[in-house]
Formats: C-alpha cells, sequence, structure tokens
C-alpha cells in the first residue's frame, strides 16, 4: 500500500515550459487535490476533484490544469510555467463521506518542488 | 471562506518541555486536523477530530466545536517534534465539508 505518490520531487523549468505533475493513490479515495505552499502562506488549493471526470477550482487555480480520468490518477499541468509558479506542490486525498467528515483522514503526497526560472 | 489563526508562529522549547499549540477559526466545523511537516519533508496527519480529545503518543489535541477553537499539546518534547504543525480545519461545515483550509503553521524547534 504506497498511498499517495507524486513525481517528480523535484523539477526546475524555464519560463514557458509546460509539465505535468504525477499524483497517483492506491486507496480508492473518491477526493484528491492540489495545493501549493508558500514561504509565510498557508496551503493553498489548486484544482480539486470529487471522482473520475469531475474537477473544480479551487482558491488559486490559474495558469493550471487537471484532470481526473481515473480514481487513482490526478495530474496536475502547467501549460505555460512562470516564475510566479515557484512553490512546492503538494497533493491529497481521502474519502468522501458527506456529512460527518470527521471520518475522512487526509494523506498527502511527499511534495514536488518546482523552480521556474 | 474558514479564517483560521494559529499562534505562537513561532516556538522554541528545551528538552522535556510540555508545548501548547492554538488553533481558532472562524466558521463552525465538525472536525478539524492537525497536520505535521518537518523541514523539507511531506505532510502527515497526526489527528482528525471533532469532538473533546485524542491522545497518540505525547501528543494530545483538544477541540471546543461552540468555541471554535483547537490546541495541539506535546508532552515531554523532544527534538525529534521540531517542525511545522499545521491546523485544517474544513471550508464550512456544509456540502463541501471536505475541503480543508489551512493555518499558517507553528514552526516548533526543540533544542536537546
Amino acid at each position: 500500500n504506497a498511498g499517495v505518490t507524486q513525481t517528480p520531487k523535484f523539477q526546475v523549468l524555464k519560463t514557458g515550459q509546460s509539465m505535468t505533475l504525477q499524483c497517483a493513490q492506491d486507496m480508492n479515495h473518491e477526493y484528491m487535490s492540489w495545493y501549493r505552499q508558500d514561504p509565510g502562506m498557508g496551503l493553498r488549493l489548486i484544482h480539486y476533484s470529487v471522482g473520475a471526470g469531475i474537477t473544480d477550482q479551487g482558491e488559486v487555480p490559474n495558469g493550471y490544469n487537471v484532470s481526473r480520468s481515473t480514481t487513482e490518477d490526478f495530474p496536475l499541468r502547467l501549460l505555460s510555467a512562470a516564475p510566479s509558479q515557484t512553490s512546492v506542490y503538494f497533493c491529497a486525498s481521502s474519502y468522501l463521506r458527506q456529512g460527518a467528515w470527521g471520518n475522512t483522514e487526509a494523506f498527502f503526497g511527499q511534495g514536488t518542488r518546482l523552480t521556474v526560472v | 471562506k474558514n479564517e483560521v489563526e494559529q499562534s505562537p508562529q513561532n516556538l522554541t522549547a528545551q528538552e522535556g518541555e510540555f508545548i501548547t499549540i492554538n488553533c481558532s477559526y472562524s466558521v463552525g466545523i465538525s472536525a478539524l486536523h492537525w497536520l505535521q511537516q518537518h523541514p523539507g519533508g511531506g505532510i502527515v496527519s497526526l489527528f482528525m477530530l471533532s469532538s473533546g480529545k485524542k491522545k497518540h503518543g505525547r501528543l494530545i489535541a483538544t477541540i471546543n466545536i461552540q468555541e471554535k477553537h483547537s490546541s495541539l499539546h506535546i508532552t515531554a518534547s523532544h527534538p525529534r517534534d521540531s517542525a511545522v504543525y499545521i491546523c485544517a480545519p474544513p471550508e464550512g461545515s456544509g456540502g463541501s465539508n471536505y475541503k480543508l483550509t489551512f493555518g499558517k503553521g507553528t514552526l516548533l524547534t526543540v533544542n536537546p
């Protein structure tokens, strides 16, 4: 049981390049989400998904695309990288239970440290 | 949006001291997470609690839903406890209560 796997762990991009951050989970979780973490700020939600074929925007979606073709995978695409996207990115997943949310533990990946030069 | 305030932002302690980190939030919710992040490392969920108190080894988390406040305590602190501790309530208590919001974290340094 691997939990949440993110790749790559580190990446350097040039401005304007595109890339995909991979996220996979093997726990059959419905809910998956992407966050970015910047110094002095809390984690901020980029995009999320409540199941295969369903995605929605979070707090800071501009410059990022997502898709959810399977329950297991939730890749994050940077279309044209900008220095402002230099950050640490985390993927997380959990079960999705209406009502008693307190039963849904969140699992995080190890993070991807992205630098855009 | 659930506004989350953590205090203190930075905390330095001597090994063996009792540590308390506080979290207040603005929107009533049914449960809350405490997360731990070691420097340069991933994020681990320590607790998920909806009422009262939970204990896991030397870590104790309490929550008062009515007062919109939670605390994380560490007894007999150890240098390996040095990390950032993050309070994360859900966005709200309604249909989107699976979406987390996050405090800015408390950086704890425990010196030997």
